[in-house]
C-alpha cells in the first residue's frame, strides 16, 4: 500500500534537547512538506521541499531544520532554538498540481 | 496574494440535517487549483476533493456536494443528511499553478459538529 508514515506517533521532548521527526513516503511524489498545528487553530507551513537536496522555508522554519537526501525521506529536527515547540506535527507530500497527501501526525509535549 | 477565508468557525447541527461550509479565496493566478480536506478528531488530514479553475461543473458524491462558483470566488461545501462520523474540521486550500511548491495555502478551519 502506498502512503506517508510518520514516527513516533507520540514524542516527549524535554527542554534544551533537539529531537527528529520522522516522514516517509513511497508515493514516488517530488514535493513533500512539514506543517505545524497548535490545539484548535489551522496549518502552518514549516518546511517544504520540491526535489532532493533542495528545501525551502516556511512562514514558520525558525527553530527547525529538514534535510532531504532521498526522494522518500523528509525528516524534521526540533532544535532547542524552537521556544514552543509543543505541537502536532503533520507530513504531507504531492505529486505536481495534485492534491497533498498527510500522513498520521506525530504530537510531541516539551515536558 | 494568495487567501482562503472560511468566515464560520463552528458550526453544530442535529444529525439528518444539511450543512454548508463556506469557503472564500484570494487569487491573481488564472490556473489555479482548489482543494477540501477533513481533519477527524484522530488529527490526519483526508482528501475530499479537487477542483480546477477551468472546470466550474459541481460535484456530488454521495452527502456530499460542491459548489464552485469563480465569479463569487467561492468553494462552497453541502453535506446532506448529516451523521455523526462527519463531526471534524473542515479546511478549504488553494494551489496557484504559477507559484509551485510553497503555493498551498490553506484557510483556518470550520469545525463541524453533528449532535446525535
Amino acid at each position: 500500500d502506498g502512503g506517508i508514515t510518520q514516527s513516533p506517533k507520540y514524542l516527549f521532548r524535554k527542554e534544551g534537547q533537539n529531537v527528529t521527526l520522522s516522514c516517509e513516503q513511497n508515493l514516488n511524489h517530488d514535493a513533500m512538506y512539514w506543517y505545524r498545528q497548535d490545539p484548535g487553530q489551522g496549518l502552518r507551513l514549516i518546511y517544504y521541499s520540491q526535489i532532493v537536496n533542495d528545501f525551502q522555508k516556511g512562514d514558520i522554519a525558525e527553530g527547525y531544520s529538514v534535510s532531504r537526501e532521498k526522494k522518500e525521506s523528509f525528516p524534521l529536527t526540533v532544535t532547542s532554538a524552537q521556544k514552543n515547540p509543543t505541537a502536532f506535527y503533520l507530513c504531507a507530500s504531492r505529486l505536481g498540481y495534485n492534491e497533498q497527501f498527510f500522513g498520521p501526525g506525530t504530537r510531541l509535549t516539551v515536558l | 496574494a494568495q487567501k482562503v477565508t472560511q468566515a464560520q468557525t463552528e458550526i453544530s447541527v442535529v444529525e439528518k440535517e444539511d450543512v454548508t461550509l463556506d469557503c472564500v479565496y484570494e487569487t491573481r493566478d488564472t490556473t489555479y487549483y482548489l482543494f477540501w480536506y477533513k481533519q477527524p478528531p484522530s488529527g490526519e488530514l483526508v482528501f475530499l476533493i479537487r477542483r480546477n479553475s477551468f472546470d466550474e461543473q459541481n460535484e456530488i458524491s454521495g452527502r456530499y456536494s460542491w459548489n464552485f462558483q469563480k465569479s463569487t470566488s467561492s468553494f462552497n461545501f453541502t453535506i446532506t443528511a448529516s451523521q455523526v462520523v462527519d463531526s471534524a474540521v473542515y479546511f478549504c486550500a488553494l494551489s496557484e499553478r504559477d507559484n509551485y511548491g510553497q503555493n498551498f495555502v490553506f484557510g483556518p478551519g470550520t469545525r463541524l459538529s453533528v449532535l446525535p
